[in-house]
């Protein structure tokens, strides 16, 4: 799978919009993008995810570069209860080998 | 979204015994996954288990340490074996409908071998 890199930790005043960076630069044509926050002592919760349109939900925005070698995600209005930590992964589209390797991520504080 | 229940939440073992982990997930799924995640680190995947086929196990992981069943499309076991405090760690079961669609996850069994 693709290798990702993620800052370590960003801060971001409450109601302002988060903007995280996702750099991917070795993806291949099968492999999707995906982004999941883990909040303290839970499990990892999915996000948002593309391959190479942007694309929005209720949750999130997610901007991928058009050669795909980085993407941002964003939180519009953050809240207190953003604070998390944000995964970015790659994921091959096929079943075999389709699996989710998580990396460091970034620590997002959302601040009063 | 799916429902993913795991059992034990938490439990705190003798070493050289061994737990077996149940996850049970409220739909079909075609892909299941076991992650490890230690204090402080990110998670690490075990093995990918897919119905109908063995267990695809990651590097640093061997079948006879951890020992996975999929029985059928809704449920997954893990089996941590021949415990050792090393082994103390929260593990999380995953689950994909599809390589297309997202994956769910449980809340986790922290386990504490003593």
């Amino acid at each position: 799978d693709a290798k990702t890199t993620q800052p370590t930790s960003m801060d971001c005043a409450e109601g302002r919009a988060a903007n995280l960076p996702c750099n991917h630069s070795t993806i291949s044509g099968n492999e999707y993008v995906y982004w999941y926050r883990q909040i303290h002592s839970q499990g990892p919760q999915y996000i948002i995810h593309g391959l190479k349109n942007n694309e929005t939900n209720e949750m999130a925005s997610l901007i991928i570069t058009e050669d795909r070698k980085s993407s941002t995600l964003i939180l519009p209005h953050a809240t207190l209860r953003d604070t998390a930590v944000y995964y970015c992964i790659v994921r091959v589209r096929e079943t075999s080998g389709s699996r989710l390797t998580f990396g460091e991520g970034t620590q997002l504080t959302v601040n009063p | 979204s799916a429902v993913i229940s795991q059992k034990p939440s938490r439990d705190i073992c003798q070493r050289g015994t061994s737990l077996t982990i149940q996850c049970q997930v409220d739909s079909q799924v075609t892909m299941m996954f076991w992650y490890r995640q230690q204090p402080g680190q990110s998670l690490t995947l075990i093995a990918t288990a897919n119905q109908g086929s063995e267990a695809t196990y990651e590097s640093g992981f061997v079948i006879d340490k951890f020992p996975i069943s999929r029985p059928n499309l809704t449920f997954s076991t893990l089996t941590v074996s021949n415990m050792s405090p090393e082994d103390s760690s929260i593990y999380l079961c995953s689950a994909s409908w599809t390589e297309n669609t997202e994956a769910f996850f449980g809340q986790g069994t922290r386990l504490t071998v003593v």
